[in-house]
């Protein structure tokens, strides 16, 4: 499978709004709804942002929010905060138990 | 509290295998699904596979096939990822994670990750 598609960089001033897009295909974004996005700041883990396309874990602000329309899901991150300056991966279930990731999204805060 | 602790920094040879423990607690070992997941320095992530905690059946990724094995010790609530033959494009951080959803089911969703193990292929 080819990996998902993003932007490689995204900004936004503190208190404003950014999405960040993830493109697929039919076989993977569009067909399932195993989406999930994760923060990852450097030199750490992965964080879980969102699961199942919209979905919050507990404990993430809901400043946080996930959306999917055809082979695209987004991430939207309103009130952008100096924290939130971190790389973003987009994964998606591909079938035939299988994951592909997105090559990330570096987020600068202004 | 979940707890995924892996085993420390690796360096190998070109060709040798390498073996990376990840230890779960704070919940009941055999309720969820595990992924493995590699970084390569400064790139993006990439699934390696996934084991079902209460048979240690797997499925890996086609990229992997033969040369990637995942076991676990329900004794010790730890799964393994041996990789073999391995090249200076294995360097990377490799990651054990959770799946979100209690078993039979799995989706894909990483909720809990280690901490990463660097495994460094040089000659």
């Amino acid at each position: 499978q080819s990996a998902l598609t993003q932007p490689p960089s995204a900004s936004g001033s503190p208190g404003q709004s950014v999405t960040i897009s993830c493109t697929g295909t039919s076989s993977d974004v569009g067909g399932y709804n195993s989406v999930s996005w994760y923060q990852q700041h450097p030199g750490k883990a992965p964080k879980l942002m969102i699961y199942e396309v919209s979905k919050r874990p507990s404990g993430v602000p809901d400043r946080f929010s996930g959306s999917k329309s055809g082979n695209t899901a987004s991430l939207t991150v309103s009130g952008l905060q100096a924290e939130d300056e971190a790389d973003y991966y987009c994964s998606s279930y591909a079938g035939s138990n299988s994951v592909v990731f997105g090559g990330g999204t570096k987020l600068t805060v202004l | 509290q979940v707890q995924l602790v892996q085993s420390g920094a690796e360096v190998k040879k070109p060709g040798a295998s390498v073996k990376v423990s990840c230890k779960a607690s704070g919940y009941t070992f055999t309720t969820y699904y595990m992924h493995w997941v590699r970084q390569a320095p400064g790139q993006g992530l990439e699934w390696m596979g996934i084991i079902n905690p209460t048979n240690g059946g797997t499925s890996y990724a086609q990229k992997f096939q033969g040369r990637v094995t995942m076991t676990m010790d329900t004794s010790t609530s730890t799964v393994y990822m041996e990789l073999s033959s391995l090249r200076s494009e294995d360097t990377a951080v490799y990651y054990c994670a959770r799946d979100i959803v209690l078993v039979p089911s799995a989706i894909y969703n990483f909720d809990y990750w280690g901490q990463g193990t660097l495994v460094t292929v040089s000659s």
